[in-house]
């Protein structure tokens, strides 16, 4: 169990410029989640997948924004035409069931110059 | 709509108090509850989930307890030590598939 894992850590881009980060879940977790956390704040929810499908996403997620999971192992995550109001850390999380505990990486944080 | 909140905001206590940290949502309404530590510039390390149906989880030194109908959950940590510094996070799961988050407690243990 080599828990979940973020790449890259910290990306620092211009405004306007688009950026991709991948999470690779937990081994045989069919469950990955995407969240956001401002600093002081807790992490809001973001979407949702259980193996490749996309079963819930956030009103939060513009259309800048898209996730995709093919073959429900690895997910990305892109958002076009980054905005200041972007800069947060997206964190990653996996699980085996609804019922059972979210396991989280360690974040990328993004920051809009 | 669901809402979470954790007071207090921040603690300072010295090493070897027992203390607690409260949580309480809106929406008696949840599958679970799951309770997280975060150290600074990191990501979530889950401590202690408590299905709907479970009055306490236990952990080590951690205690977790649920109270679905008055809307509020505690975590007990016993014996606290400064390696305990950090910021705990509780969230809950409702009738969607995501968690939602506090805004956490800001613990430190002076040695």
């Amino acid at each position: 169990d080599t828990g979940v894992s973020q790449d890259p850590r910290h990306k620092i881009t211009k405004r306007g410029q688009n950026v991709t980060f991948r999470c690779d879940p937990i081994s045989e977790h069919n469950r990955l989640y995407w969240y956001r956390q401002t600093l002081g704040q807790g992490p809001e929810f973001l979407t949702y997948f259980q193996n490749e499908a996309q079963l819930e996403k956030s009103r939060l997620l513009s259309d800048r924004f898209s996730a995709e999971r093919p073959k429900g192992s690895f997910s990305t995550l892109e958002i076009q035409r980054t905005e200041q109001g972007d800069s947060a850390m997206y964190l990653c999380a996996s699980s085996t069931g609804d019922n059972q505990p979210q396991h989280f990486g360690d974040g990328t944080r993004l920051s809009i110059l | 709509k669901q809402e979470v909140t954790q007071i207090p905001a921040a603690l300072s206590v010295p090493e070897g108090e027992n203390l607690v940290l409260n949580c309480s949502f809106t929406d008696s309404a949840i599958y679970n509850l799951q309770w997280f530590r975060q150290d600074p510039g990191k990501g979530l390390t889950s401590l202690l989930l408590i299905q709907s149906s479970q009055r306490e989880q236990t952990s080590g030194r951690l205690n977790a307890s649920l109270d679905k109908s008055s809307g509020r959950s505690t975590l007990y940590i016993a014996a606290s030590q400064p390696g305990d510094s950090a910021t705990y996070l509780c969230a809950v799961r409702d009738s969607s598939y995501k968690l939602i988050f506090g805004s956490g407690t800001r613990l430190l243990v002076r040695p």
